[in-house]
């Protein structure tokens, strides 16, 4: 069964750092780019970060950039998120999402398998 | 910045009716790149449509997704009480290279 569980979420306090987790099973991980998009509580989707399979590509929102780094172990089956200097706006769940570059001669980065979330709170 | 913008904000209907969401873009969006979600209370996004117009796998074929250029339109075409949840368009772009829309409640009338 393709699966993704993210961990490593929790209250930290604002200026703290937390490190997220998300664990691949089921595919080929090295094989797939990954998204890190977030939610806050009782509002929509906001994407987070992107790290392409072989980890040469690199994106973030402006809202996290400087101060989250996405980053992957492929021999682990694993992608993490290192969240520094965070502040009471990041706080929400933290979903990621593999993500389908293409398929046959189409581009599509869309997110076809997501994890049930982990929630960060951002309080003192 | 592209920017999507759905509507109605909310939508209350009835099992059997028929539902249609529309998604707009601030500017052109590729078909491609263009793509739908469903979203239940306390549940992760399930992706429904991809390429504006592709059923994602296991999805029924109640779902179907059109448009292109900046207006795309997601049609359930008779609802069942499972399908009552909340629905994101989703664009790939460029800076920021995704965004979603604001979503769409989609409620028992």
């Amino acid at each position: 069964e393709v699966q993704l569980v993210e961990s490593g979420g929790g209250l930290v306090p604002p200026g703290g750092s937390l490190r997220l987790s998300c664990a691949a099973s089921g595919f080929t991980f090295s094989a797939y780019s990954m998204n890190w998009v977030r939610q806050a509580p009782g509002m929509g989707l906001e994407w987070v970060s992107y790290i392409s399979s072989g980890s040469r590509t690199i994106w973030y929102a402006d809202s996290v950039k400087g101060r989250f780094t996405v980053s992957r172990g492929n021999s682990k089956n694993s992608l993490y998120l290192q969240m520094n200097s965070l502040r009471a706006e990041d706080t929400a769940v933290y979903y990621c999402a593999r993500v389908i570059v293409s398929e046959g001669p189409f581009y599509y980065y869309h997110m076809d398998v997501w994890g049930k979330g982990t929630t960060v709170t951002v309080s003192s | 910045e592209i920017v999507l913008t759905q509507s109605p904000g909310t939508l209350s209907l009835s099992p059997g009716e028929r539902a249609t969401l529309s998604c707009r873009a601030s500017q052109s969006v590729s078909s491609t790149y263009l793509a739908w979600y469903q979203q239940k209370p306390d549940q992760a996004p399930r992706l429904l449509i991809y390429g504006a117009s592709s059923r994602a796998t296991g999805i029924p074929d109640r779902f179907s997704g059109s448009g292109s250029g900046t207006d795309f339109t997601l049609t359930i075409s008779r609802l069942e009480p499972e399908d009552f949840a909340v629905y994101y368009c989703q664009q790939y772009g460029s800076s920021p290279p995704y965004s979603f829309g604001q979503g769409t409640k989609l409620e028992i009338k």
